[in-house]
């Protein structure tokens, strides 16, 4: 089945800095992958949507300079939280989904567990 | 907005016992359903996806989805301890892009 690689699993950051988060479909092609973060006790809340070659998306209340997405290539995504604060310690999940396979689920990564300091 | 609905919980049932889970959906336009499971502190993973109305069935997990009612269950026999978790219903969006929106998700205990 389709496999999504997502590194770091575990990162932890001083405020101010700035973190990549590296999300890769190994054995498909994803023109489009998901960016999700889940609080402690919450559910997933989509951030933005990833587009191979083109801008991402973001859902509303996102800030799109501070979580900035790119998507080179059709097996790479990667986000990066700029000048990282200890509200934006959540876990991470990338996701993506076998488009050229038709209906096909969603699948996710393994997650990256941001914390910062 | 589109929303999808599903009871928190925690649902507990002795071990052996069916475990229903339910999830209603705002989006009519809506054509494929997920459940995926979530332990803590893990990714959540596919358990089930349906898209015909009527049920489904896999080992232990049938899937029932009422386009109708917009309603869409997960039904889990012969519970066991290791199927406690947290239960996240996603719906697929309408749009070209296909986005899933998912539920608060239902927290399951089974109680050996």
């Amino acid at each position: 089945g389709a496999v999504v690689s997502q590194h770091p699993s575990w990162v932890i950051c001083k405020s101010g800095t700035s973190v990549k988060i590296e999300c890769r479909s190994l054995d498909f092609q994803a023109t489009t992958m998901f960016w999700y973060r889940q609080f402690p006790k919450q559910s997933l809340m989509l951030m933005a949507t990833s587009n191979e070659g083109s801008k991402a998306t973001y859902e509303q209340g996102v800030e799109k300079d501070k979580f900035l997405i790119n998507h080179a290539s059709l097996t790479l995504s990667t986000l990066t939280v700029t000048s990282a604060h200890p509200e934006d310690s959540s876990f991470y999940i990338c996701s993506a989904r076998d488009l050229d396979r038709g209906r096909s689920p969603l699948h996710f990564g393994n997650g990256t567990r941001l914390t910062v300091t | 907005q589109k929303e999808v609905e599903q009871n928190s919980g925690p649902l507990s049932v002795p071990e052996g016992a069916i475990a229903s889970l339910n999830c209603t959906y705002s989006d009519r336009g809506s054509q494929s359903f997920f459940w995926y499971r979530q332990y803590s502190g893990k990714s959540p993973e596919l358990i089930m996806f349906i898209y015909s109305n009527g049920d489904k069935e896999d080992g232990r997990f049938t899937a029932q989805l009422n386009k109708a009612s917009q309603y869409v269950s997960l039904l889990i026999r012969d519970s066991q301890p290791s199927d406690s978790a947290t239960y996240l219903c996603a719906v697929e969006g309408s749009g070209s892009a296909r986005q899933l929106t998912f539920g608060s998700g239902t927290q399951l205990t089974v109680l050996p």
